[in-house]
């Protein structure tokens, strides 16, 4: 079974801080994603990676940039953190040769006080 | 540009009631992929289906089936004899074939709720 990790389930910090969040898939996925959810605006794509160091925008990356510096490995940071940016964060991977279908973590409910 | 639209936001049914989940998709490329995944109330997504846009023959899994049609550029799925455990939101998605990394477009999914 595919397993993608993210380390935390639940976050809680201040504002201005910096966050790192970090997400771990065991397939050798060449692909990476990271998701915000919030209620009434279903995934939205912050960032994707392709590859090692490899790295693209989504549709919403402002406040936020990534770090792919092995394979296995995806992370997202929030430089310094706003309450605008509390909300749920969907770790993915995918591979072509695993038929392009994503395969999610149990995310991590980030709140920014 | 491509998008996915799920028109309906909320579902609500008894137990044992069918339902019904529309997609609807704009794409301008001629192959591509249709996904839908379940998010159960835990949180995490799940894959349920994939379909490429070569094969539009309808598939039954148990109580799931998917209706793709691309004339009206649909992949719908139906739920036989709902169970409490389908509640969930359940999403669509559209991924092409050239698309950079896989990515994919997703709907804004479909929170479904069955009530016992």
């Amino acid at each position: 079974d595919v397993k993608v990790t993210q380390s935390s389930r639940y976050l809680v910090k201040r504002t201005g801080e910096k966050v790192f969040l970090e997400c771990v898939q065991d397939m050798d996925h060449e692909n990476m994603f990271w998701y915000r959810q919030d209620p009434g605006l279903g995934l939205r794509l912050i960032y994707f990676s392709y590859d090692v160091k490899m790295k693209e925008k989504g549709d919403i990356p402002e406040g936020y940039s990534v770090s792919r510096e092995k394979k296995e490995r995806f992370s997202l940071i929030l430089e310094s953190a706003s309450t605008n940016q509390t909300s749920m964060y969907l770790c993915a991977s995918s591979s072509e040769t695993a038929k392009n279908i994503q395969y999610f973590g149990a995310g991590t409910r980030l709140s920014v006080l | 540009a491509q998008k996915v639209t799920q028109a309906q936001t909320e579902i609500s049914v008894v137990e044992k009631e069918d339902v019904t989940l529309d997609c609807v998709y704009e794409t301008r490329d001629t192959t591509y992929y249709l996904f839908w995944y379940k998010q159960p109330p835990s949180g995490e997504l799940v894959f349920l289906i994939r379909r490429n846009s070569f094969d539009e023959q309808n598939e039954i899994s148990g109580r799931y089936s998917w209706n793709f049609q691309k004339s009206t550029s649909s992949f719908n799925f139906t739920i036989t004899a709902s169970q409490v455990v389908d509640s969930a939101v359940y999403f669509c998605a559209l991924n092409n074939f050239n698309t950079n990394a896989g990515k994919s477009t997703f709907g804004d999914g479909t929170t479904l709720t069955v009530k016992p």
